[in-house]
C-alpha cells in the first residue's frame, strides 16, 4: 500500500521568498505524484504530475517538483512567492492499479506581505 | 473548455432529508469519482464509478449512495444527513486506459453542504 507524508500542516513565507512544501511518499512499486493546488471553496487543480519521465517535472504557476527515489521525496518549490499562491497544497500518490489516489494531509501556505 | 461541473455550489438540507449532489463532465472520462472532504482535512474517496461499474470504499456509510446514468453525469445521494455530513464534496474524473497505466484525476469546484 502507498503512502503520503506532507511535512508541516501551515508554512508561511514572505513575498518574493522562496517556497518549499515538502512531500514524501512510500510506495512498494514505482509511483505517479501529483501536487494539487486548492483555493479556498474550491475544488483542487492539478500543479503538476511525476510519470516516470524526468524526474525534474515544471507545472503550472511557476512551481515545479523534483522527484528524489533515495530519498523518496517530491518537494514542490517556487523561487519566488506571490500573495496568489496563498492556498492549500496536496501532494498524491498513485500506483498502477486504478487510478487511486492516496493523499497527504495538506499544508497550507500563507503569504505575508 | 472541457471540465467537470457541480450543481450546486452550495446545498443546504435539514437534517434527516434527503440530498442529491450532482456532477457532469465534457472530458468523456470512463472513471468518475466522490470525495468527501471536511475542513483542514484531505479529500476521502467515497466511491467511483468505472463506466458502469460501481466500486465502493470500505469505510463509505451506507448513508451514501450513486447513480451514474451515462457517461457524463454522476450524482451522490445521502438519504439520511446527518451533521457529521457536512462537507465539501467533490467530483473528480480520469481516463483509464487498458495495462498498467495512471491518468491524472480532474476535479470539479465542490459542493459546500451544511447540514441543518
Amino acid at each position: 500500500a502507498q503512502s503520503v507524508t506532507q511535512l508541516g500542516s501551515h508554512v508561511s513565507v514572505s513575498e518574493g521568498a522562496l517556497v518549499l512544501l515538502r512531500c514524501n511518499y512510500s510506495s512498494s512499486v514505482p509511483p505517479y505524484l501529483f501536487w494539487y493546488v486548492q483555493y479556498p471553496n474550491q475544488g483542487l487543480q492539478l500543479l503538476l504530475k511525476y510519470t516516470s519521465a524526468a524526474t525534474l517535472v515544471k507545472g503550472i504557476n511557476g512551481f515545479e517538483a523534483e522527484f528524489k527515489k533515495s530519498e523518496t521525496s517530491f518537494h514542490l518549490t517556487k523561487p519566488s512567492a506571490h500573495m496568489s499562491d496563498a492556498a492549500e497544497y496536496f501532494c498524491a500518490v498513485s500506483v498502477n492499479a486504478g487510478n487511486m489516489l492516496t493523499f497527504g494531509g495538506g499544508t497550507r501556505l500563507m503569504v505575508k506581505p | 473548455d472541457a471540465m467537470v461541473i457541480q450543481n450546486p455550489r452550495y446545498q443546504v438540507t435539514q437534517f434527516g432529508k434527503p440530498v442529491t449532489l450532482s456532477c457532469s463532465q465534457t472530458l468523456n472520462h470512463n472513471v468518475m469519482y466522490w470525495y468527501q472532504q471536511k475542513s483542514s482535512q484531505a479529500p476521502k474517496l467515497l466511491f467511483h464509478y468505472y463506466d458502469k461499474d460501481f466500486n465502493n470504499e470500505a469505510d463509505t456509510p451506507d448513508n451514501f449512495q450513486s447513480r451514474r446514468p451515462n457517461t457524463s453525469f454522476c450524482f451522490l445521494d445521502i438519504r439520511s444527513p446527518g451533521l457529521g455530513d457536512a462537507a465539501m464534496y467533490l467530483c473528480a474524473t480520469s481516463r483509464r486506459a487498458g495495462g498498467a497505466t495512471t491518468d491524472t484525476q480532474y476535479f470539479g469546484p465542490g459542493t459546500r453542504l451544511t447540514v441543518l
